[in-house]
């Protein structure tokens, strides 16, 4: 098991511009979620899917989007770019919430460093 | 809303030293309490979880409700210990989702 897999590991962009992260959850998991780790602070949570659909947001504009696919995949979309975005993106995935032991045990991918200019 | 907090950005202590990082939460219900490790190069993996109540790498960590604090310690450091360390909070949202919220981490530096 290659455990969770995000893709690309670096992107640059310009501001303006729009960008596509992708992450493959660990094998058996179902829950992704999307954290954005600016330089020198920590994980701070986008938002989460779970059967295809947003489960839960955090704090981020309407500019973060994202997808979940049948095979549980996952995209982060983010429109209008600006430098504030650049940031380590993290993919995080889980297994189904209704396994009581390890409802929330959440496995990271290596991350998308995003650089915007 | 909740919130976690790790006041020390850095910590050097020597090899064979004791280590405590320090973790304050808020929260207003029942949280589920993380450390999560990140070794150079590697990407962020948990350490341990307080419900586990368990010992991994040496490092402990027990939650005090009533101090709301979750530290992790260690009796003796070891020179493989330095990396970045990241508290985190679980707690149930009404969509049924568990966000985790992270501290925003603290460099532990074994000096040898």
């Amino acid at each position: 098991d290659a455990g969770v897999t995000q893709s690309p590991t670096h992107l640059i962009k310009t501001r303006g511009q729009q960008v596509t992260l992708r992450c493959s959850p660990k094998s058996g998991h179902d829950t992704v979620s999307w954290y954005q780790q600016a330089l020198g602070q920590g994980p701070q949570f986008i938002f989460q899917y779970y059967e295809e659909e947003e489960r839960q947001r955090g704090n981020f504009p309407d500019r973060f989007s994202g997808h979940q696919f049948p095979n549980y995949s996952s995209e982060l979309n983010v429109n209008a770019l600006l430098l504030g975005d650049s940031a380590l993106y993290l993919c995080a995935s889980s297994r189904p919430v209704d396994l009581a032991v390890a409802k929330n045990i959440q496995y990271f991918g290596a991350g998308t460093r995003l650089s915007v200019l | 809303a909740q919130r976690v907090t790790q006041p020390e950005k850095l910590l050097s202590v020597f090899k064979g030293a004791p280590v405590e990082l320090k973790c304050n939460y808020s929260y207003s219900g029942s949280p589920e309490l993380f450390w999560y490790v990140q070794y150079s190069r590697q990407r962020l993996q948990l350490l341990l979880r307080h419900i586990s109540r368990e010992s991994i790498k040496g490092f402990t960590a027990d939650l005090n409700k009533g101090e709301t604090s979750f530290h992790l310690k260690k009796p003796f450091a070891q020179e493989e210990d330095s990396a970045m360390y990241y508290c985190a909070l679980s707690g149930k949202s009404g969509a049924g989702s568990y966000q985790l919220t992270f501290g925003k981490g603290t460099k532990l530096s074994v000096i040898p």
